[in-house]
């Protein structure tokens, strides 16, 4: 099975910040990598698919990028609405999935 | 546009089963690969298993088999997720979800279970 890692575990950063996450993948996945948030209580919301791309929708501070096993989820100005949980999650094995355990976002 | 409008709130008793719908809403069941992921309190997600459209099969990952019983009812365009043999470390919210390719775009909006005796 492929694991999925993602650091840090949480952060602490300032409303217009840049803050980036990182999740790297047990074996090459190639770009098959989705990027989700998750706000408390609620269900989780995709925000980049296929590594690098922007879900329609999503403000262009969010980005994303790599490729093989190692991937980068940025936000370029952080904003007091994006305190949440992300998560990375992986489909190189198709119909099987496979989310990171999840970075927490606070507000310093 | 898809809406995925889940069953309410269960609570269990240990040993006991669960089954949990998902009603889709904007376009029929067969046109969607319907997949669930579960999250216990304070956890991450955790993918259950889900519709394979390449087959035709539904698969579950390898945690849940034996336990796990996932079905559609295309008449009513409804997705069901049947847990058996519960125990106080299935207690979490169970969504559906869907999308395009690996990705799932539409959620449910969850569905609480707790086991408790």
């Amino acid at each position: 099975d492929i694991q999925m890692t993602q650091s840090p575990s949480s952060l602490s950063a300032s409303v217009g910040d840049r803050v980036t996450i990182t999740c790297q993948a047990s074996q090459d996945i190639s770009n098959y990598l989705n990027w989700y948030q998750q706000k408390p209580g609620k269900a989780p919301k995709l925000l980049i698919y296929d590594a690098s791309n922007l879900e329609t929708g999503v403000p262009s501070r969010f980005s994303g990028s790599g490729s093989g096993t190692d991937f980068t989820f940025t936000i370029s100005s952080l904003q007091p609405e994006d305190i949440a949980t992300y998560y990375c999650q992986q489909y190189d094995n198709l119909p099987r999935f496979t989310f990171g355990p999840g970075t927490k976002v606070d507000i310093k | 546009q898809v809406q995925l409008v889940q069953s309410g709130a269960e609570v269990k008793k240990p040993g006991a089963s669960v089954k949990v719908s998902c009603k889709v809403s904007g376009y029929t069941l067969t046109e969607l690969s319907m997949h669930w992921v579960r999250q216990a309190p304070g956890k991450g997600l955790e993918w259950m298993g889900g519709f394979d459209p390449e087959d035709g099969e539904t698969i579950y990952a390898q945690k849940f088999q034996g336990r796990v019983t996932m079905t559609e009812d295309t008449s009513t365009d409804t997705a069901y997720m049947e847990l058996s043999s519960l125990r106080s470390e299935d207690t979490a919210v169970y969504y559906c979800a869907t999308g395009a390719g690996g990705a799932f775009d539409i959620w449910g909006q969850g569905t609480m279970v707790t086991v408790s005796s």
